[in-house]
């Protein structure tokens, strides 16, 4: 089974500049997680999607926002980037029932911003 | 606010000899905890697990063990091997928070020399 995969792996923007990021899930995984890591806050959960819906958030600013698709392919967007934007985003996939299953991560795209 | 965290950004360890690696948290909400080994440019790769209603779980060289009253969960690595050398996160999840919101620490860097 081929594995969580992300677009683009690298990508500079400026300040300003909006940026989306994709994610395909595992095939047959319905959930999608989106993590932020940064060498002060290590790694930071921004959001889930499960069956086209936000499950559940975490503590970001509305700039960051998602979507996901149909196939569960998953988008992240980054509206007004800022400086303190720049970090490796990862995507994580997960089947999405209620037991605690194991989330699969994707090799992440490394965003900078300047 | 750091719920989960790992004191030791570097651990070195000799081949052959055990790796033990520490994780404290302050929710006691979490009820359910999480290894990860990261190697460079790569994705976080799942590793083991354990629910808070066990002490300790086994899975080949690694076993991790929990202690839930004093918030601390330990990653035992036996024998540790060359390959074994990655950044290790521990992470944990609360079923109110949503089982895929993993809240991460900061990593240890585990080198294990020759």
């Amino acid at each position: 089974k081929a594995g969580v995969t992300q677009t683009p792996r690298y990508l500079i923007k400026t300040r300003g500049q909006q940026v989306t990021l994709s994610c395909s899930p595992i095939s047959g995984h319905r959930s999608v997680s989106w993590y932020q890591q940064t060498p002060g806050q290590g790694l930071q959960f921004l959001f889930e999607y499960f069956s086209e819906t936000q499950r559940n958030k975490g503590n970001f600013p509305g700039r960051f926002s998602g979507r996901q698709f149909s196939n569960s392919r998953s988008e992240m967007n980054v509206s007004t980037l800022e400086l303190g934007d720049s970090a490796l985003y990862l995507c994580a996939s997960s089947l999405g029932g209620d037991a605690r299953e194991t989330q699969y991560f994707g090799p992440g795209t490394r965003l900078l911003v300047l | 606010d750091q719920q989960v965290k790992q004191n030791s950004p570097s651990l070195s360890v000799q081949e052959g000899r055990i790796s033990i690696l520490n994780c404290d948290y302050t929710n006691s909400m979490f009820d359910y905890f999480l290894w990860y080994k990261k190697y460079p440019a790569e994705g976080p790769t799942f590793l083991i697990s354990i629910s808070s209603i066990k002490d300790k779980n086994e899975d080949g060289r690694f076993t991790v063990f929990l202690n839930k009253s004093a918030k601390h969960l330990s990653l035992h690595i036996v024998p540790s091997q060359p390959g074994d050398s990655a950044v290790y996160f521990c992470a944990a999840s609360a079923e109110q928070t949503g089982a895929n919101n993993l809240f991460f620490g900061t990593g240890t860097r585990l080198t294990v020399i020759p």
